[in-house]
């Protein structure tokens, strides 16, 4: 069956500006999470999904970050006046609800901020 | 909050060589334990995971890992190592009831025919 998939693969943007970061989980998959990993680090939280709504966001790194689950399957994982430190690979997973369930990874998105 | 540290960043060995890399992991209560691997070009996928039972744990192409709660350890071993083994192998940990995983900063393991 399909995996999770993220779009884009590659993201450029300019510092300053607006992006969005898409993440499709595996059909059926109630919990959706967002990671993002910096070079030579592993993944670190940003925000977990239980259905439509955020059950855990204390991973945001500040308030430029916004995530969205409207419909409780894709989410959008939004970036406002983006730094060059927000520079990295952001991965979505998705598990099949909550506690001890194995999260599945998405291949990611490379976000590169000029 | 939890935190994960993984040692030996950079691991290269021969083909048949055995491997260990060690997982220690900060946090007092109850704990899932997972190790993670990304094969170049690929994205993560789980090697293997324990939640309770049986400390040593049994995973994929091998590999297998061993919680000592004492110790705060999840170390991963595999007794001879093939090219194919190339790759990153990360660590990670979430508390029972909690989510959100803490990761290593994993190991980059290179594998030499």
């Amino acid at each position: 069956g399909a995996g999770v998939s993220q779009t884009p693969s590659n993201k450029v943007t300019e510092k300053g500006k607006y992006v969005e970061l898409r993440c499709d989980p595996i059909s059926g998959h109630t919990a959706l999470y967002w990671y993002r990993q910096s070079l030579g680090q592993g993944p670190e939280f940003l925000i977990y999904f239980q259905g439509t709504g955020a059950a855990d966001d204390s991973g945001l790194p500040n308030d430029r970050f916004f995530a969205v689950r409207p419909e409780g399957s894709v989410s959008t994982l939004k970036i406002q006046r983006t730094e060059r430190g927000d520079s990295a690979v952001y991965l979505c997973a998705s598990s099949l609800g909550q506690n001890n369930n194995e999260q599945f990874f998405g291949p990611g998105t490379r976000l590169t901020v000029l | 909050a939890q935190s994960v540290s993984q040692h030996n960043h950079h691991v290269i060995l021969s083909e048949a060589a055995s491997l260990e890399l060690g997982c220690n992991y900060s946090y007092g209560g109850t704990v899932n334990l997972f190790w993670y691997v990304q094969y170049p070009g690929q994205h993560l996928q789980l090697l293997l995971k324990y939640f309770s039972g049986d400390p040593l744990v049994k995973g994929i192409k091998g590999f297998e890992a061993e919680f000592i709660k004492s110790k705060f350890s999840f170390n991963l071993r595999k007794p001879s190592v093939q090219w194919s083994d190339t790759a990153e192998y990360f660590c990670a940990v979430n508390a029972k009831g909690n989510n959100r995983l803490a990761f290593g900063k994993g190991n980059q393991v290179v594998v030499i025919p």
